[in-house]
């Protein structure tokens, strides 16, 4: 049972190169979310999913996309980077809502710097 | 509106006692708590419905005051691994979406 993966660990991307920013979880949540991670800032919320086919747009959107397909599956496309993208990404999942014995299971995050 | 933490910072004696407070401004469902040691992932610790719930596991706890749309997390007779960075979450409606305050870190010394 891995729970939440991400991939890469660590990326360099030049200014206006593209990337997609992988997620996967093998917890058959529903939800998933895309944070990012700023020194002293707390975790922002980029985009999320409530199920299969359904996105919406969380605290931070401008800059990326998402998609899901599968309920397993949830990338974060960057495109045009920029230097204000660096960042550390986590993806998390849950449960729905109403199941309130489990928070989110986060992934080990991504660490993205944008030169 | 993200929930504001304090304090910021706390450094703390092995044994010694501490209290983390989460506020928001707007209408709570409920409140969850996390805890992230440097360069690791956040680790869900514990979730309050709003009804002025507590709950607490080990030396770890936290209460919910809806009205006061506050909520505290004790930590008591402090052990080294409970040094990093604590954050709140609270969600506001049905959504589950967490809205996360800034962080509290923690440091706990021998």
């Amino acid at each position: 049972n891995a729970g939440v993966t991400q991939t890469p660990k660590f990326r360099i991307l030049k200014i206006g190169q593209s990337m997609t920013l992988q997620c996967t979880q093998d917890m058959n949540h529903n939800y998933m979310y895309w944070y990012r991670q700023d020194p002293g800032m707390g975790l922002k919320l980029i985009y999320y999913s409530v199920g299969a086919g359904i996105t919406d747009k969380g605290e931070v959107p401008n800059g990326y996309n998402v998609s899901r397909s599968t309920t397993e599956d949830f990338p974060l496309r960057l495109e045009l980077a920029a230097p204000s993208q660096t960042s550390v990404y986590f993806c998390a999942s849950s449960y729905s809502p109403g199941d309130h014995n489990y928070g989110y299971t986060f992934g080990s995050g991504t660490r993205l710097t944008v030169v | 509106q993200q929930p504001v933490q304090s304090p910021q910072a706390v450094i703390l004696r092995e044994g010694e006692d501490a209290v983390i407070n989460c506020s928001s401004s707007k209408a709570l469902y409920s409140v969850h708590w996390y805890r992230q040691k440097h360069g690791e992932a956040p680790i869900f610790l514990m979730i309050l419905l709003k009804g002025g719930e507590q709950k607490g596991h080990d030396k770890i706890s936290a209460s919910f005051n809806e009205k006061k749309q506050q909520s505290s997390l004790y930590l008591t007779a402090s052990q080294l691994s409970y040094s990093g960075t604590y954050f709140c979450g609270t969600e506001g409606g049905s959504q589950g979406n967490l809205i996360f305050g800034k962080g509290t870190k923690l440091s706990v010394k021998p």
